[in-house]
């Protein structure tokens, strides 16, 4: 069945780099997405990459896609602390559904 | 701009009691879900709407029921509530199948 895998806590310092990773296992997915969810908040779209792309690029953002290894991240450069949040990965895959990981806990430290 | 709204935001009910969870968006989407979000499990699907007119099973729809009531309305209900079912309960649309979607801001709720 499908499974979408992430880890479950990171924590950096303020002003450094975070890198969110995920693996999923519908290679038929055509978009993979993160979202951040703020406590007490629902899941907010970050962004998402069409799977035919290696890369995308949003600001502080990047997204690398390793389609062979079905291997997804997210990279947030120059970390603040009102990126602490949870992160989730979704892919999206067939019967209408998006399936996501558990999440990742992110907690930067100033 | 409200986008998706949901209500209650809280709710506490005792073992057998049933309620509905009500959820309304305003951006004219076809598609509308319901999802549960417990620790370490991230969310799971319960129902969802394809289109106005049809309701289909998720990954965990025993205990619940669903009615799509208009383009923009999508309830959830719960007849006999369990323990198992406490959780936060999330509603979300989106345009079209597999496109991104767009949440409420979640209800928690507790059944005792």
């Amino acid at each position: 069945g499908e499974d979408v895998e992430q880890s479950l806590f990171l924590s950096v310092r303020e002003g450094d780099s975070s890198v969110i990773n995920c693996t999923y296992t519908d290679s038929s997915s055509t978009y993979l997405y993160w979202y951040k969810q703020e406590p007490g908040a629902g899941l907010q779209l970050l962004t998402y990459i069409f799977s035919n792309m290696d890369m995308k690029q949003d600001q502080r953002l990047t997204v690398l896609l390793n389609k062979k290894d079905k291997h997804l991240s997210l990279r947030i450069a120059d970390t603040q602390t009102g990126d602490s949040a949870i992160y989730f990965c979704a892919e999206s895959i067939e019967g209408n559904k998006l399936v996501f990981g558990a999440g990742t806990i992110l907690r930067v430290k100033s | 701009n409200a986008g998706v709204t949901q209500t209650p935001k809280f709710q506490v009910l005792k073992t057998g009691q049933s309620m509905t969870l009500q959820c309304a968006q305003d951006m004219n989407h076809n598609s509308m879900y319901w999802y549960r979000q417990d620790p370490g499990m991230g969310l799971r699907l319960i129902y969802y709407s394809a289109s106005e007119g049809t309701t289909d099973k998720g990954e965990v729809p025993n205990g619940y029921n669903v009615s799509r009531l208009n383009k923009r309305e999508f309830s959830l209900r719960l007849e006999s509530a369990a323990p198992s079912q406490t959780s936060v309960y999330f509603c979300a649309s989106s345009e079209g199948r597999r496109e991104k979607l767009f949440f409420g801001s979640g209800t928690q709720l507790s059944v005792l």
